[in-house]
């Protein structure tokens, strides 16, 4: 299996823009989620997937955050407008939803708005 | 709201020394518990998983839980300067894991 699958792995957009980042789970793991890593503030859980079906979505910052999941191996997090204090490193992670196997994470997407 | 506490470092290390990596948790109703390793500029990788009170070994790595005291801790023997690194503990609940912040080790030759 090739992993947990991000794109872009860089994007630098301007203010104002929306930005795109896209995620493909592993084949057979049916919880997805979406992280954003800053120095300030970790590793912080923006919305957890359940067989494709958003079970919490608290940690989306707010209304230009939003994500979906079409299908079981297709996941996007939109941000529209972006802000500079949307740079950050996002991951996508998935799971088995069996005990032992933890979560897979992607490379990440590093995006810097200027 | 639940927190995964971890000191933040640097932790220095020589080579071939035992490094301890310590965290605390706050939900008692956690039932997983997770250490993740991650090199700069890289995501995050699994290299323990612990759920019942006790020690568990893997090659050089034993994962510590007393989940009276809400404590699970790392230890890495004979650690190599390759081990350097930001190590992240993760403690789930109903499949949603919370993340500390990470200790950051560094083992120098």
């Amino acid at each position: 299996d090739a992993g947990v699958i991000q794109s872009p792995r860089h994007e630098v957009t301007e203010m104002g823009q929306e930005v795109t980042l896209r995620c493909k789970p592993i084949s057979g793991h049916n919880s997805l989620f979406w992280y954003r890593q800053t120095m300030m503030r970790g590793l912080e859980l923006l919305i957890y997937f359940n067989n494709n079906v958003p079970i919490d979505d608290s940690g989306m910052p707010e209304d230009r955050f939003s994500a979906k999941m079409p299908n079981a191996s297709f996941s996007t997090l939109k941000i529209q407008p972006s802000e500079p204090r949307d740079s950050a490193v996002y991951f996508c992670a998935s799971s088995a939803n069996s005990r032992g196997g933890g979560y897979t994470f992607g490379s990440g997407t590093r995006l810097t708005v200027v | 709201q639940k927190e995964v506490e971890q000191n933040s470092g640097p932790l220095s290390v020589p080579e071939g020394a035992i490094a301890s990596l310590n965290c605390t948790y706050s939900d008692r109703v956690s039932q997983s518990f997770f250490w993740y390793r991650q090199y700069s500029g890289k995501s995050p990788e699994l290299i323990m998983s612990i759920y019942s009170n006790g020690d568990k070994e893997d090659g050089r790595f034993t994962a510590q839980l007393n989940k009276a005291s809400q404590y699970v801790s790392l230890l890495i023997r004979d650690s190599q300067p390759s081990d350097s690194a930001t190590y992240l503990c993760a403690v789930e609940g109903s499949y949603i894991p919370t993340f500390g912040r990470g200790t950051s080790l560094i083992v120098h030759p």
